[in-house]
């Protein structure tokens, strides 16, 4: 248990649908994180959110649009996807680096395995 | 976009033997973590360092800050066969906004 959950744990969706991820944190973390995780290739981060206010958004697609309503959850919303768009979809939290530099480290959820058919 | 070097790519062993992984980077970092990823899960976060020749142990794992600021280690000694799953290393710059760099993780076998 990582204090950091996300569901669906799976999701298959055609190129048409719309789906929507989730992620919550439960570690009292102010910065939350999407990445995507393919083989071969090193995590790609895609969004962060500090405060609840997006601070990067890594030239990612339109078709994935994220969420932070509060702190604490996290969600992303998934449009007209491509088949290259499949990976592993990895939430992460950490700590506002003004409080503790050392509470930088992130701690991630068992992530959500996407099949775009 | 920027990785880490992390080698081995994989290892396969026999069970009690020790492992040795490591990282290197072309610029400074201020911290190093490792983590460990089992299949169908997320990484975990194992060892963070955030000093320049730190040592530090957890359990049967030990990873170093390498002095240069460039590189870290990752030791596992005596190892079962629960250590098997994918290793990553991660370094942050500090001036990346909250941008982990990552390797593309070592993956370890360990025969029973």
């Amino acid at each position: 248990e990582t204090g950091v959950t996300q569901t669906p744990r799976h999701l298959v969706m055609g190129m048409t649908n719309k789906k929507s991820l989730k992620c919550e944190q439960h570690l009292g973390h102010n910065a939350m994180y999407w990445y995507k995780q393919s083989a071969k290739k090193p995590l790609e981060l895609m969004f962060v959110y500090n405060f609840k206010e997006q601070t990067e958004n890594n030239s990612v697609p339109s078709r994935f649009s994220p969420e932070c309503p509060n702190s604490s959850h996290l969600f992303l919303h998934l449009h007209t996807l491509q088949p290259e768009d499949s990976a592993l979809y990895l939430c992460a939290s950490s700590q506002d680096e003004l409080a503790d530099p050392n509470q930088e480290t992130q701690y991630f959820g068992p992530g959500t395995r996407l099949l775009v058919l | 976009g920027q990785q880490l070097n992390q080698s081995p790519q994989s290892m396969f062993i026999q069970e009690g033997e020790d492992v040795s992984m490591n990282c290197t980077s072309s610029s400074i970092f201020n911290t190093w973590l490792w983590y460990k990823q089992d299949p169908g899960e997320g990484p975990v976060l194992l060892i963070a360092l955030y000093k320049a020749g730190e040592l530090t142990s957890n359990g049967r794992l030990t990873a170093q800050f390498g002095i240069t600021r460039k590189d870290s280690f990752l030791n596992i000694s005596a190892s079962i066969p629960s250590d098997v799953g994918i290793y990553f290393c991660a370094g942050d710059n500090a001036g990346n906004n909250r941008k982990l760099i990552w390797g593309l993780g070592t993956s370890l076998a360990v025969n029973p």
